[in-house]
């Protein structure tokens, strides 16, 4: 089992729905999860940080973080086409000293 | 902002030769790392720095060394380039507290390197 793992998608959403990611992850006593954004040819761009059970939201974003369930969601609210790109999720790995990444899930906003 | 600052944005080299990717960040952070990403494995850690002079192996360390003699700079070294080390590689940095794990990343640019 990957320790954090991601659907690779795509996504297809049209424009102005809501784009649902999901992110599960093995470690139990990982506290702090991090969701990316990148474009293609592009470096990753961190979009939202959380560490406490529940929600936190950033303009049209929402992170989710369940840690009893082990799995912490992004939502894209009112989806733009510039959204369009992949999201990588992290979190610490079971050796502890370290990030892991998710594979990332491809989204596509149709107009 | 955080700015991590990466030589080289497309480098072309020669199977067997010695090659130097360089970075530096300018926000005083304690962790540096550097990734590769590749189509289909995602981004993996090569190797990571925590301190000045220190330096702790990632998933896949094999072929590469790293070097950190300043805090804001950390490079990254094929001891003897291979076509497989063809690749997007990473550098990024993060603050201290919390640990390498708990803190988030800020990526450079990324340096393309072909080796041929």
């Amino acid at each position: 089992q990957k320790e954090v793992e991601q659907n690779s998608g795509p996504l297809s959403v049209p424009e102005g729905a809501i784009a649902s990611l999901n992110c599960t992850y093995s470690d139990r006593g990982s506290q702090s999860f991090f969701w990316y954004r990148q474009y293609s040819g592009k470096s990753p761009e961190l979009i939202m940080s959380i560490y406490s059970n529940g929600d936190k939201e950033d303009g049209r974003f929402t992170a989710q973080l369940n840690k009893a369930s082990q799995y912490v969601s992004l939502l894209i609210r009112d989806s733009q086409p510039s959204d369009s790109a992949t999201y990588l999720c992290a979190a610490p790995g079971t050796a502890g000293n370290k990030l892991t990444f998710g594979g990332g899930t491809r989204v596509l906003v149709k107009p | 902002d955080v700015k991590v600052t990466q030589s080289s944005r497309y480098l072309v080299k020669r199977t067997g030769e010695k090659v130097f990717l360089e970075c530096v960040q300018d926000m005083d952070h304690e962790n540096m790392f550097w990734y590769r990403q590749d189509p289909g494995l995602g981004l993996r850690l090569i190797y990571f720095s925590y301190d000045v002079k220190m330096k702790e192996k990632g998933d896949i360390p094999e072929g590469y060394s790293v070097s950190r003699e300043k805090k804001e700079r950390f490079s990254l070294i094929l001891e003897s380039a291979s076509t497989n080390q063809t690749s997007m590689y990473l550098c990024a940095s993060s603050p201290g507290g919390g640990g390498p794990s708990n803190s988030p990343l800020h990526f450079g640019n990324g340096t393309r390197l072909t080796v041929t």
